[in-house]
């Protein structure tokens, strides 16, 4: 049974860009949720999607979306990226989004 | 809003030696506690526990949550170079709002020596 599978697995990127990330998750869940890890304030919750609805979402300012697509693979983007969103991005896959998560291996974003 | 703390932030033991991790919490309406191992990137799903006094097992780790208390462990017997990691907790409420949504603790950051 394949993974989570998230890419890019780096990226580098300019103060004002944007930049999308995609995260796919194991086959047969359809809750994805986005988390942010960094050294300072350890993994944080961004939001939750099931079934193409984002159902929760974390205190992250609007720059920060998601969305999810009829396949359960889910996207995020982050616009007018700033310094301090340099961080290892987390996607977590779950049959329901009660029941245990399971990771991807992150995309590591340098915004410089 | 939900709370987890786990201690000791760091330990450093050698090979063979006996670690327990602690994982106190505290939520509005629980659901779940689990237990991570974070090496490089990837968290791994370690336990889920959802009943008190109940031990899971898998290896030399083990795992047993105290619902009255509001805490859990993380034992790992006869420890390896191959268990440095960072050891996460987490908790789930059982809130209607709370989909997807795990509350992490800060970690635990295990290093063994040969």
């Amino acid at each position: 049974k394949a993974g989570v599978t998230q890419t890019p697995r780096y990226l580098i990127k300019t103060r004002g860009q944007q930049v999308t990330l995609s995260c796919s998750p194991i086959s047969g869940h359809r809750s994805v949720s986005w988390y942010q890890q960094t050294p300072g304030q350890g993994l944080q919750f961004l939001f939750e999607y099931f079934s193409e609805t984002q159902r929760n979402k974390g205190n992250f300012p609007g720059r920060f979306s998601g969305r999810q697509f009829s396949n359960s693979r889910s996207e995020m983007n982050v616009s007018t990226l700033e310094l301090g969103d340099s961080a290892l991005y987390l996607c977590a896959s779950s049959s329901t989004g009660v029941t245990e998560a399971f990771f991807g291996q992150g995309t590591r974003l340098t915004v410089v | 809003e939900d709370k987890v703390v786990q201690s000791p932030l760091s330990l450093v033991v050698h090979e063979g030696d006996t670690v327990t991790l602690n994982c106190s919490y505290e939520v509005t309406n629980f659901r779940s506690l689990l237990w991570y191992k974070q090496e490089k990137k990837a968290p791994t799903f370690l336990f889920m526990l959802t009943s008190s006094g109940i031990e899971k097992k898998s290896g030399r780790l083990s795992s047993i949550l105290d619902k009255k208390e509001l805490f859990s462990i993380l034992n790992i017997t006869a420890t390896q170079t191959g268990d440095s990691a960072i050891y996460l907790c987490a908790v789930v409420d059982a809130g209607g709002t709370s989909y997807g949504k795990l509350t992490f603790g800060q970690g635990t950051i295990l290093t063994v020596h040969p």
